[in-house]
Formats: C-alpha cells, structure tokens, sequence
C-alpha cells in the first residue's frame, strides 16, 4: 500500500470555524489531489498540486484553499465551515516520478461534521 | 455537468456469474481511464486501466473494455465473488493534464 496519512480521521465542528485537513505521503510521488465522496455524487476534485507551491483548483474548489509546502505534505483549508461542507474527504497521490504510473493512490479518509 | 457517468447506482449477481458495471463519458479529450473499488470506511483503491489506443485490458478476474465510438467502458469481473462486493468508480482523465474525473459510483452486491 502506499504511504499515505490523513489527519484528523474524524472532526466535527461548528459552522463558521476554520478546519484544516492534513495529508501526508511518503511515496514522493509528485501529484496530490484532494477529493470529497458525497452520496449520488461520487468522488469530486477540490484542488490539486503539481509540485511544491504548485496548485490548481478542481471542480468544487468554492470555499476552500490548499497549501503545498513540502513534497510529502498537502493541507486542506476551509476557511469558514459550512454545513455543506460536510463530507468525507480523501486525498490521493499519483505518478512517481521516472516511472510514469498514473494511477492513484488514496488515503483512508477524513469524515467531516459541519454542524 | 459530470463528464463520467455511472447510470446504475447499484448491482446485484450471484456468486460465479459475471459482473457487468457500465461507465459513460462525454469528453473526447478522454485518453486514459481506471476503475476503482471501495469498500466501506477505506479509501479507493486502484483496479485496472486501460489507454485509449486499445480497447480491452485483463488482469487475472477482471477485464475492462473501451467504445470509444460510443465513449463507453465497461469492467468485467468473472467469475464474481462475495468479497467483490463493493463500490465501483470509474474515472478518466486526460493523461498529460494528470486530472480524473469519477463517476457516483455503482455499489456491486455478489450473492453467495
């Protein structure tokens, strides 16, 4: 399996509050994604990064930002919570660098509670 | 406006039978697709792909075949068992640009 973390598993928190959501890699693959799985909806791209300081938003990117200082790291940020914000997110990461593999490689989740 | 569509959200087959799960996409552009499978409280993980210069990939059980006149693909599992019971996704994505797309998903249920 590939090396990847998210942090925090679960969160629950307020409307209006700021969250950030952690995903670490040790695979130093040069990609990383961050997706949120919403029923009827399947997986959407929020934002993603092509190298460090390189990001670029995705589909549903309204309400969030992303920060990518370090290869392994990528964060997640809402700024202000809303109750339609709440999702389960999934980071993944794709193509190691010199072996151009495009599959994706996903974290185990983060269940997030707007309430 | 979703780029992949899953029609079925769910499938029901009897344990040894075959699997079919179907996957629709409307960008040409499309050059590379995957499908993956998820169970529940884990994230995806990554099943078979195919480029868009063929048009059938096996791997061992599973077998994806692409149309691309039809922009359709389709994932083969035989013979299925109870512990592909899942969720299937489907994406694609424009090989360069690094980006996927995914279908809402179409859960299997195999029937011992």
């Amino acid at each position: 399996d590939a090396g990847i973390t998210q942090s925090p598993r679960h969160k629950v928190t307020e409307t209006g509050t700021p969250v950030t959501l952690r995903c670490h890699q040790t695979e130093n693959h040069r990609y990383m994604y961050w997706y949120r799985q919403d029923p009827g909806h399947g997986l959407r791209l929020i934002h993603y990064s092509y190298g460090v300081k390189d990001t670029d938003k995705g589909e549903v990117s309204d309400g969030y930002s992303v920060s990518r200082s370090k290869t392994e790291d990528f964060l997640l940020t809402l700024e202000s919570a809303t109750s339609s914000q709440t999702s389960v997110y999934f980071c993944a990461i794709s193509e190691k660098p010199g072996q151009g593999s495009y599959e994706q490689y996903f974290g185990p989740g983060t269940r997030l509670t707007v309430t | 406006d979703q780029q992949v569509k899953q029609n079925s959200p769910s499938l029901s087959v009897q344990e040894g039978r075959i699997s079919i799960l179907n996957c629709d996409y409307t960008n040409s552009m499309f050059d590379y697709f995957l499908w993956y499978k998820k169970y529940p409280a884990e994230g995806p993980t990554f099943l078979i792909s195919i480029s868009s210069i063929k048009d059938k990939n096996e791997d061992g059980r599973f077998t994806v075949f692409l149309n691309k006149s039809a922009k359709h693909l389709s994932l083969h599992i035989v013979p299925s068992q109870p512990g592909d019971s899942a969720v299937y996704f489907c994406a694609a994505s424009v090989r360069n640009f690094n980006k996927f797309y995914f279908g809402s998903g179409t859960k299997l249920n195999v029937k011992p």
